[in-house]
């Protein structure tokens, strides 16, 4: 079975850009969470989505948010890209409700640079 | 704020060794994970833990939580090269996940 995929593996942008962030999920898996984790520190949780709403939020600006879809494929946007936003951006997938038993499956991340 | 902190940051040992890494948590959770990341990639779930006094063992690893203390505790035992990696705890509290900063392990041979 494949695993979490995300797309584009690698993106550079500049200051002011907009950036879009694709995650599909292990078939069968209804949640998503989203991560960002600059070099050298833990991930820091943007969201999570469960059924298509959204079921929990970081500490991120509203510059951030995100969507799922009906077959449970999730983006990430980031508007106004700041030097700070440059990252791995982890999509993350389980079955069920994350936090409540349910292990998460990281895919391989999103590596986005900001000029 | 919400806080996990992890101990210690870097940690070198010998192949054949013991060792134990800490987790301490603020939150009232009764739940914490274990990961484990190799440079460059992405994260690895060990293991989850669900109650006051769960244990978990995989190979050489046994992870442990301690609820009251608010304090989990990653044991290593016999160190092989192959477990150098980079381990992270996380709590689930408020619909939020809280990592902790992460230990970075080298088994030296």
């Amino acid at each position: 079975d494949a695993g979490v995929t995300q797309s584009p593996t690698h993106l550079i942008k500049t200051r002011g850009q907009q950036v879009t962030l694709r995650c599909s999920p292990i078939s069968g898996h209804k949640s998503v969470s989203w991560y960002q984790q600059v070099l050298g520190q833990g991930p820091q949780f943007i969201f999570q989505y469960y059924e298509k709403e959204e079921r929990g939020r970081g500490n991120f600006p509203d510059r951030f948010s995100a969507r799922q879809f009906p077959n449970y494929s999730s983006e990430l946007n980031v508007n106004a890209l700041l030097l700070g936003d440059s990252a791995l951006y982890l999509c993350a997938s389980s079955l069920a409700l994350s936090g409540f038993q349910e292990t998460q499956y990281f895919g391989p991340g999103t590596r986005l640079l900001v000029l | 704020e919400l806080k996990v902190e992890q101990n210690p940051l870097f940690l070198s040992m010998q192949e054949g060794k013991n060792y134990t890494i800490y987790c301490n948590y603020s939150t009232t959770s009764d739940r914490l994970y274990w990961y484990r990341q190799d440079p460059g990639k992405s994260l690895e779930s060990l293991f989850v833990l669900l109650s006051n006094g769960a244990v978990k063992q995989e190979g050489r690893l046994m992870a442990s939580l301690d609820t009251k203390a608010r304090l989990s505790t990653l044991h290593i035992t016999a160190a092989v090269h192959d477990l150098s990696a980079t381990y992270f705890c996380a709590d689930y509290n408020f619909n939020k996940f809280y990592f902790g900063s992460g230990t970075k392990l080298n088994v030296k041979p």
